[in-house]
């Protein structure tokens, strides 16, 4: 099992630039959530997801748009890339039941919007 | 909402004991987290509690006072490679689709020295 990957690992953007980060999980999860994480901030959730073509916003949605088309997959788009966003983002996801029902972190994607 | 405090940062020595402390005030309770992240990884699960009292893991123990919205995290034994951040995490009751939303402080950064 690969658990929960993430593509790109690395990206740089000019401010105004478009990209979309790709989440996928192999462990049947039906949770999925987008988190970024700045110095000193901690992780916040962006987006999350309980189920395949639902999506709920976060603590912090402006500027970033998601869509869950296939249960294993999430997206997380940046329409409009401004330096603000520049953060690692880290993708996660959960079973619907469990003892701990832990989230599971992908390695991350850094991301520099200049 | 969800508010949690923790240390910033913490030294201890390699086969000493250390105890991080985490502290919340929240709006809805179901559950604390722990989570370890070394630098430039992803947080992996370490610990969970839900009832009052101690959990132990091996050279881990978290220990929780739903009362005192109080939590500890203690290592045992300490090695090199515990140094890393260790992130207190509170999930909420349960929203859209009972979703598991965690609300991550911003961690404690523990150096383990010679």
């Amino acid at each position: 099992n690969a658990g929960v990957t993430q593509t790109p690992k690395f990206r740089v953007l000019k401010t105004g630039q478009s990209m979309t980060l790709l989440c996928a999980q192999d462990m049947n999860h039906e949770y999925m959530y987008w988190y970024r994480q700045d110095p000193g901030m901690g992780l916040r959730l962006i987006h999350y997801s309980v189920g395949e073509g639902t999506t709920a916003k976060g603590e912090v949605p402006d500027g970033y748009n998601v869509s869950r088309l296939k249960k294993q997959n999430f997206l997380l788009g940046l329409e409009s890339a401004a330096p603000s966003q520049t953060s690692v983002y880290f993708c996660a996801s959960s079973r619907l039941a469990g003892r701990y029902n832990e989230q599971f972190f992908g390695p991350g994607t850094r991301l520099t919007v200049l | 909402g969800q508010n949690i405090d923790q240390p910033t940062e913490m030294t201890a020595t390699e086969g000493a004991i250390v105890q991080i402390n985490c502290t919340y005030q929240t709006s809805g309770f179901n559950g604390l987290f722990w989570y370890q992240q070394h630098a430039g990884e992803a947080p992996t699960f370490l610990s969970y509690n839900v009832l009052d009292g101690l959990e132990e893991k091996g050279r881990f123990s978290s220990f929780l006072s739903r009362s005192k919205g109080y939590s500890y995290l203690l290592l045992k034994e300490l090695q090199m490679k515990d140094s890393a951040s260790y992130l207190c995490a509170v999930r909420d009751v349960g929203s859209t689709g009972t979703a598991s939303k965690l609300t991550f402080g911003t961690g404690t950064r523990l150096q383990v020295t010679l």
